[in-house]
């Protein structure tokens, strides 16, 4: 079945820091791959996505790309700010269906 | 437009207590998502429905749990005979069906916090 995997948290680091958060998925059809974000108090939203091989995704200084032949959507933002803290969920929406598998959440803290 | 909308934000019952949870979706989306979340881990697909059609329906979904969305509106799910591994956070989540169902985007609500004491 489907699956995604992303690096435990917490990932904690100091403002203007660079990220990587790491994800990695098997599925068994032509997935596209999200970035969802949880601040706080809030509900999921969706970051960035992409729906193909080598598609790259980006929002808000938020990057990522789709890589088939290691199976991997890292997520990399080159300066964090405060404001980033939140948690992270890295997800795959496989061909032909309409259900969103989420890895565990990596969750970020930034430092002033 | 005022985002999806669950009610209660939080729930507290007894085992073997049923419980229901409401979701309304945002005006004029015509699909809709149920997702559970337990703590430390990402959310799993519940069911979906198009309308008031429920399309999918996850392994997850045990005849205890029923979900509804009459009028093609609001939806809500239902949890007969509670036990305490259904304790988790219930997500609900609205789209609009696009042209390209690649640009498909989920609105999350906050999600209803269930304790099964």
């Amino acid at each position: 079945g489907d699956s995604v995997t992303q690096m435990e948290g917490p990932v904690t680091l100091s403002e203007e820091a660079f990220l990587t958060i790491n994800c990695t998925y098997t599925a068994t059809g032509y997935p596209s791959l999200f970035w969802y974000v949880q601040y706080p108090g809030e509900g999921l939203q969706l970051l960035l996505k992409a729906t193909k091989a080598d598609d790259k995704g980006s929002n808000k200084g938020f990057e990522a790309t789709y890589r088939k032949e290691t199976t991997s959507f890292h997520l990399e933002k080159g300066s964090v700010q405060v404001s980033d803290s939140a948690v992270y969920f890295c997800a795959l929406m496989d061909t032909g269906r309409r259900a969103l598998t989420f890895g565990s959440g990596t969750r970020l803290q930034v430092q002033p | 437009d005022t985002g999806v909308s669950q009610d209660p934000r939080h729930k507290i019952t007894k085992r073997g207590q049923n419980v229901t949870f409401r979701c309304d979706p945002i005006s004029e989306h015509n699909r809709l998502y149920w997702y559970r979340q337990t703590l430390g881990q990402g959310p799993e697909f519940l069911t979906y429905f198009q309308n008031e059609a429920q399309l999918e329906k996850s392994r997850l979904l045990s005849d205890r749990f029923s979900a509804e969305r009459p009028k093609g509106s609001f939806s809500t799910l239902e949890i007969q005979r509670t036990e305490q591994g259904d304790s988790a956070m219930y997500l609900c989540a609205s789209s609009l069906r696009p042209r390209d169902s690649l640009n498909e985007k989920l609105f999350f609500g906050s999600g209803t916090q269930l304790s099964v004491l």
